[in-house]
């Protein structure tokens, strides 16, 4: 079974300063994706950045990037430049690889971001 | 970017009352997923679908029942609401693309329920 930790359960960020959450994980699978999701306070869920396992290079999506430790099990997430708008609750999930059949996502506890003015 | 929807934004019953809660993605994704979310607290998964007639119970215990008979659609229902049942319930749909991938959810925007 794959479980996801979550070590942050709240942060605080100044506008305009760096962050990073920390999520690492629990697998024996050799193929599978990483994510991090942001919830704001609408609710709805978004896709910030996602990792496939099998490369090497962080991903980047503009402010966002991420450090993908595969040996350590390591899936951080840096925001750069933070803006009021980050507030959310960020969430860290995997997610096995392509088996065929039903590919559970496996979530943190999440981490409550606050980007204070 | 996603298209899937759900409905009611937002529900207030009383206890008792049976519910249906909509989900639909035009899509075409054969994965539907339903979770349920406490505030603040992570997601748990409480049933899932890999395709029309495939429903699966999640890793949290329910008392809610789904539905798969079209592609699009994978509502999720409520026979006896009572007030520990009021949570938010989110749907979620996952794009398989051959074997690389664009591997990822799409969400619906949520049920929010409460039960008197």
């Amino acid at each position: 079974a794959q479980t996801v930790t979550q070590s942050q359960p709240e942060m605080s960020v100044q506008e305009a300063e760096t962050v990073t959450l920390s999520c690492t994980y629990d697998t024996s699978e050799s193929n599978y994706y990483l994510f991090w999701y942001k919830q704001p306070p609408s609710r709805q869920m978004i896709l910030v950045i996602r990792q496939e396992a099998y490369k090497q290079q962080n991903a980047t999506e503009n402010r966002f990037s991420v450090n993908f430790q595969k040996a350590a099990k390591s899936f951080s997430l840096k925001i750069s430049d933070s803006q009021l708008g980050d507030t959310a609750m960020y969430f860290c999930a995997f997610m096995k690889g392509l088996s065929g059949g039903y590919q559970k996502v496996t979530f943190g506890t999440g981490t409550k971001l606050q980007v204070i003015p | 970017e996603a298209d899937i929807y759900q409905t009611p934004r937002y529900l207030v019953i009383g206890t008792g009352k049976k519910i249906t809660l909509e989900c639909s993605q035009t899509m075409g994704h054969d994965k539907m997923y339903w979770y349920q979310q406490d505030p603040g607290m992570e997601l748990h998964l409480i049933h899932y679908s890999y395709g029309v007639n495939s429903t699966e119970k999640g890793d949290l215990s329910s008392e809610s029942t789904v539905s798969r008979i079209r592609t699009e659609h994978f509502p999720l229902t409520l026979e006896s609401a009572r007030p520990s049942h009021t949570s938010q319930y989110l749907c979620a749909s996952h794009r398989v693309e051959g074997v690389t991938t664009n591997e990822k959810l799409f969400f619906g925007s949520g049920t929010q329920l409460s039960v008197l």
